[in-house]
């Protein structure tokens, strides 16, 4: 059972543009939201996070959007640029339990110059 | 200051035999995590330590067994190595609360034929 779900396993963007990934979940206990991204042959690195008692957090060229009553959140960057282009992976936790995180399958984001 | 590291960066075992992956990380970090990343599955856990001499299982445990050394180092050990356990494994860390973010290692790039 899948309870934090990236279904687009890739995604091309122009250099420049707007990358925007997309993230579900389903358990309703999670209240914690982490992306982090990932080279080849490295280990993924966090990139931005967010609370469920907010909804919006900036970093950058980074923001996380939350949509609680979706079980919904996504990823801008703008502008994108080449060394944007990796696997991005999206993760979820729960307040109540352990440090546990769960995370998505991921999406393969590449930018096109 | 090195992070998480990881030790073997590649392995390639027969069905049967048995080996140890290492972890260590200098940050202090209270808990420690192992992963394993599969093509289409994302990252999965498959056991954590809270604290030193503390281990729990994650969502995948079976054929594996973990030590915690002391705060430093969590190993990970296959007692008989399978097909099915061909993948590249992660290490990761986090301080405690109430940041939530982990810390990954390079990973260990496992073949198991």
């Amino acid at each position: 059972d899948q309870q934090v779900k990236q279904n687009s396993p890739s995604l091309s963007v122009q250099e420049g543009r707007i990358s925007i990934l997309n993230c579900d979940y389903t358990n309703s206990m999670f209240d914690y939201f982490l992306w982090y991204k990932k080279y080849p042959a490295e280990g993924p690195t966090f990139l931005i996070s967010i609370s469920s008692i907010k909804d919006k957090n900036e970093d950058g060229r980074f923001t996380v959007f939350l949509n609680k009553s979706a079980k919904h959140l996504s990823l801008h960057i703008v502008p994108s640029q080449p060394g944007d282009s990796a696997v991005y992976f999206c993760a979820a936790k729960s307040s109540f339990g352990n440090e546990k995180l769960t995370f998505g399958t991921g999406t393969r984001l590449t930018i096109i110059p | 200051n090195a992070g998480v590291t990881q030790t073997p960066k590649f392995q390639v075992l027969k069905t049967g035999q048995s080996m140890t992956l290492q972890c260590a990380q200098d940050m202090n970090h209270n808990s420690m995590y192992w992963y394993r990343q599969d093509p289409g599955m994302g990252l999965r856990l498959i056991y954590y330590s809270a604290s030193e001499g503390t281990t729990d299982k994650g969502e995948v445990p079976n054929g594996y067994n973990v030590s915690r050394l002391n705060k430093r180092e969590f190993s990970l050990r296959l007692e008989s190595a399978a097909p099915s356990q061909t993948s590249v494994y992660f290490c990761a860390s986090t301080p405690t609360r109430p940041a939530y973010e982990q810390y990954f290692g390079p990973g260990t790039r496992l073949t198991v034929t």
